[in-house]
């Protein structure tokens, strides 16, 4: 079946500039979390989304980075005004259920790799 | 939340089975012990859980010792596709959402 497909999977932009990332999670998962890697390290937590719960924003590190998810399906992730330290490559996750409580693992699509130029 | 020590890399040669080692000797009991892994270029890939049961998929067997403090992912038959940065899990059990937290993970070489 089909997995989690993010678009652009490159995306070179110039230092300013707004971009805007979109995510499709599978069919059918309720929970929807982006995260991002920078060249060589680890995942960094970003934003969650469950049904229709208010979304937990923690781990956004700036006002300049918001996300949205529109009927419980698709998702965007946007950076207003880029700058250098926001390239790295932005990973989108989803799963069944993303309950506390759930076992549910995630699945992640390939990236948006973001060059801030 | 527990966290989990892996050896950094491994090299295995293809066709033999890869085992690949993790401790995470704070576990507490409702957290699950999951595999990801990343190919280069590529976003991190499930490959299996457990909890305190043994486990096995199509991609791999997962053994938990009886104490629950340590695991070992094994991959039957390495091929040179399963090369790729391996990274044990412990999931958060406070969080809001099941938030992934990778550590260093182990870096595995499958050699022909």
């Amino acid at each position: 079946g089909a997995g989690v497909s993010q678009s652009p999977s490159n995306k070179v932009t110039e230092k300013g500039k707004d971009v805007e990332l979109r995510c499709d999670p599978i069919s059918g998962h309720t929970a929807l979390y982006w995260y991002r890697q920078s060249l060589g390290q680890g995942l960094e937590f970003l934003i969650y989304f469950q049904g229709n719960s208010a979304p937990d924003k923690s781990g956004l590190p700036s006002d300049r980075f918001s996300a949205e998810r529109t009927g419980g399906s698709v998702s965007t992730l946007t950076i207003q005004r880029t700058q250098q330290e926001d390239s790295a490559v932005y990973l989108c996750a989803s799963s069944l259920s993303g309950q506390v409580l759930s076992n549910q693992p995630q699945h992640f699509g390939d990236g948006t790799r973001l060059s801030i130029l | 939340d527990a966290k989990t020590t892996q050896p950094p890399s491994m090299d295995c040669a293809e066709g033999r089975a890869a085992n690949l080692p993790c401790n995470h000797s704070t576990i507490s009991g409702n957290e699950y012990v999951y595999w990801y892994r990343q190919i280069h270029s590529q976003g991190p890939q499930y490959i299996i859980h457990g909890l305190k049961n043994n486990e096995t998929n199509e991609m791999a067997s997962l053994i938990i010792t009886e104490d629950r403090k340590s695991s070992t992912l094994i991959l039957p038959h390495a091929t040179l596709r399963d090369t790729a940065v391996y990274y044990c899990i412990v999931r958060e059990r406070k969080a809001a959402g099941n938030k992934l937290t990778f550590g260093g993970g182990t870096r595995v070489l499958v050699k022909p």
